[in-house]
């Protein structure tokens, strides 16, 4: 099955820092890739990206796709302790309804 | 609230129960997902419904497991004879047909005892 990997699986940051999450997914039909924020809660959207090189931005989340080299990063400048929360990836495929997730990449941001 | 909502959001029940669990998309969203999710993972997709036909189903998914979506509004997903692997938080998200962006539900927390 097409495998989604994020890392790093934890980090923990202070107020203030930039963070750079990575996803890197496999080839094989790819159709689009998508992040979601879940706090103790549900997994909200953050981004979709679908093509290569062209930047999604929203407020001091930022997030930019590479479908050469198969990965897709997501930025977070200044930090406040309301970003702590899991980050996950997750893609689609050409052919099928599934979306497939990562593990997640749980964060942390100290005051 | 014009969110997906999931009822009940817990359920603790006994090794070899049934249990069921509800789904309300959002309601002009045709498609809806269940996914399971356990502690330290992402989401694992389960079944896919477009209105009220099941086009995809996990073929990791036990026979155990059956979902409904009879008239292309709420799903159900049932879970027979339960087992203490299947303690999960089970979720449900939607979405229209022209955007990829899915739209979850709060879940359902499943403890079996």
């Amino acid at each position: 099955e097409d495998k989604v990997v994020q890392s790093p699986l934890s980090l923990v940051v202070h107020e203030g820092d930039t963070v750079t999450l990575n996803c890197s997914y496999e080839v094989t039909n790819f159709r689009s890739l998508l992040w979601y924020k879940q706090e103790k809660k549900a997994p909200t959207f953050l981004f979709m990206l679908t093509s290569s090189g062209i930047e999604k931005k929203s407020g001091r989340l930022s997030s930019i796709l590479d479908k050469k080299e198969l990965f897709s990063i997501l930025n977070i400048t200044a930090t406040q302790t309301g970003d702590s929360a899991v980050y996950l990836c997750a893609r689609t495929t050409s052919g099928t309804y599934k979306y497939i997730f990562g593990t997640g990449t749980r964060l942390k941001v100290l005051a | 609230d014009t969110g997906v909502s999931q009822n009940p959001r817990h359920k603790i029940t006994k090794r070899g129960q049934n249990v069921t669990f509800r789904c309300d998309p959002i309601s002009e969203h045709n498609r809806l997902y269940w996914y399971r999710q356990t502690l330290g993972q992402g989401p694992e997709f389960l079944t896919y419904f477009q209105n009220e036909a099941q086009l995809e189903k996990s073929r990791l998914l036990s026979d155990r497991f059956s979902a409904e979506r009879p008239k292309g509004s709420f799903s159900t997903l049932e879970i027979q004879r339960t087992e203490q692997g299947d303690s999960a938080m089970y979720l449900c998200a939607s979405s229209l047909p022209s955007l990829n962006e899915q739209f979850f539900g709060p879940g359902t927390r499943l403890t079996v005892l």
